[in-house]
């Protein structure tokens, strides 16, 4: 039972290019988060997605950052451009979805994260 | 809005000892989870416990005990018998609403020290 694989788990970007994290969730969860954490911060949220959907990405920047979830493979985040600030632990969880049952009792289970560091 | 605060940044406690890691939120919705999740220095994130809403009882699980108190929206993390091993960052998290699509927030954490 593999768990929620990220890759990569580290990645340096210069300034202006392009970062790409990907995200394949536990098997049988078909709801997919990402978050960002700066160092020594809590994880802010970014977006919530199931597959070929965007549910909610009320905390994804309006720029710059985009995010899929496609009927075949893993999520990806997409950064273009990327700036120093974006510099973050990017953590992505999975949940199932069991019909019936209280929202809250899906636990969310992370990946490792993935440690973006631009230059 | 979903508000979740965590007003201890740090703490520290000897080791055997009990501790109470403080977590309120602010939701206007009936429905909701509460969580907590634990982060030690290697960075990964690990769930330790849930509470519903609706849920007559508080949450225990192992050494980990939740302490729900509705009206005051509070709910407390408590360690009993605290260990070297619990030292990491603890994270408060809600999720509102009866269905599954809905985003879980996260407090600003705590940070425990045990110390020998």
């Amino acid at each position: 039972n593999a768990g929620v694989m990220q890759n990569p788990r580290h990645l340096v970007r210069r300034r202006g290019q392009e970062a790409r994290l990907r995200c394949s969730p536990m098997k049988g969860h078909s709801h997919v988060y990402w978050y960002r954490q700066l160092p020594e911060e809590g994880l802010k949220f970014m977006v919530y997605l199931q597959k070929e959907n965007i549910i909610d990405e009320s905390g994804m920047p309006k720029e710059r950052f985009s995010a899929e979830f496609p009927k075949e493979g893993p999520s990806i985040l997409r950064i273009q451009q990327v700036v120093r600030g974006d510099s973050a632990a990017y953590f992505c969880a999975s949940s199932p979805s069991v019909p019936g049952r209280p929202s809250g009792a899906n636990v969310l289970t992370f990946g490792a994260g993935s440690r973006l560091t631009v230059l | 809005a979903q508000k979740i605060t965590q007003t201890q940044p740090g703490m520290f406690v000897q080791e055997k000892e009990a501790v109470t890691l403080d977590c309120t939120y602010d939701t206007s919705d009936p429905s909701y989870g509460l969580f907590w999740y634990k982060q030690p220095s290697s960075g990964e994130m690990i769930f330790l416990i849930y509470q519903g809403s609706y849920d007559q009882q508080n949450a225990t699980e192992g050494r980990y005990s939740l302490n729900f108190q509705k009206a005051r929206k509070s709910a407390n993390l408590v360690i009993s018998a605290s260990q070297l091993g619990d030292s990491a960052m603890y994270f408060c998290a809600m999720r509102e609403g009866g269905s599954s699509a809905s985003k879980i927030i996260f407090g600003s954490g705590t940070r425990l020290s045990i110390r020998p």
